[in-house]
């Protein structure tokens, strides 16, 4: 059974580009959180989704950010107009649902802007 | 005020020596969470608890839910142990609530 996967794992974009990452859940996992990790800051909780639902998006960035979770296919968190301070890892991860609440969390991407 | 307090921020240990990181919470939970990352890494979760203790190997997790308070002991410590830790609040909706870390450091 593969882990929570993620990609890229590695992102170089320049000021005012789009940066789209992407998060596999645990096969039979299906709920998704988004983790952002500034550098020398401690994990942010940024989003969950459930399959084409967004449950709570609290954590999120008023503006420039979205996350998705199709029914196909992986969950896309989506940043517009990348600005430097975007520069951080961002971890997903998945847990299959009560009562195995456990979260299992991919590699991370970490987000370069140039 | 973060939601989730560890201490220290930084331990260095020789190898062989007796760990402990505390974690204390202000929030209600359904569970404590201790994950580790090697700098530059992912994380791994290494414990989910909600009452008691448990153990892996040379790792012990434990939770005291009247005091919210939380300790991750490594027992015989090694240099492969050098890594951040971190306790994790489960809130509503499962969400995390991180503490900062604790950078340890095992020499050898």
């Amino acid at each position: 059974n593969a882990g929570v996967m993620q990609n890229p794992r590695h992102l170089v974009r320049r000021r005012g580009q789009e940066a789209r990452l992407r998060c596999s859940p645990m096969k039979g996992h299906s709920h998704v959180y988004w983790y952002r990790q500034l550098p020398e800051e401690g994990l942010k909780f940024m989003v969950y989704l459930q399959k084409e639902n967004i449950i709570d998006e609290s954590g999120m960035p008023k503006e420039r950010f979205s996350a998705e979770f199709p029914k196909e296919g992986p969950s896309i968190l989506r940043i517009q107009q990348v600005v430097r301070g975007d520069s951080a890892a961002y971890f997903c991860a998945s847990r299959r649902g009560t009562p195995y609440n456990e979260q299992f969390f991919g590699p991370g991407t970490r987000l370069t802007v140039l | 005020k973060n939601e989730v307090e560890q201490s220290p921020q930084n331990l260095t240990a020789q190898e062989g020596e007796f760990i402990t990181i505390n974690c204390s919470y202000s929030v209600g939970i359904s569970a404590l969470h201790w994950l580790q990352q090697h700098p530059g890494g992912g994380i791994v979760s290494l414990f989910m608890l909600s009452s008691g203790k448990k153990k892996h190997g040379r790792l012990i997790a434990t939770i005291n839910i009247q005091e919210k308070h939380s300790s991750l002991h490594i027992t015989a410590s090694h240099p492969r142990d050098s890594a951040v830790y971190i306790c994790a609040a489960d809130g509503s909706n499962y969400k995390l609530t991180f503490g900062k870390g604790t950078l340890l450091t095992v020499n050898p």
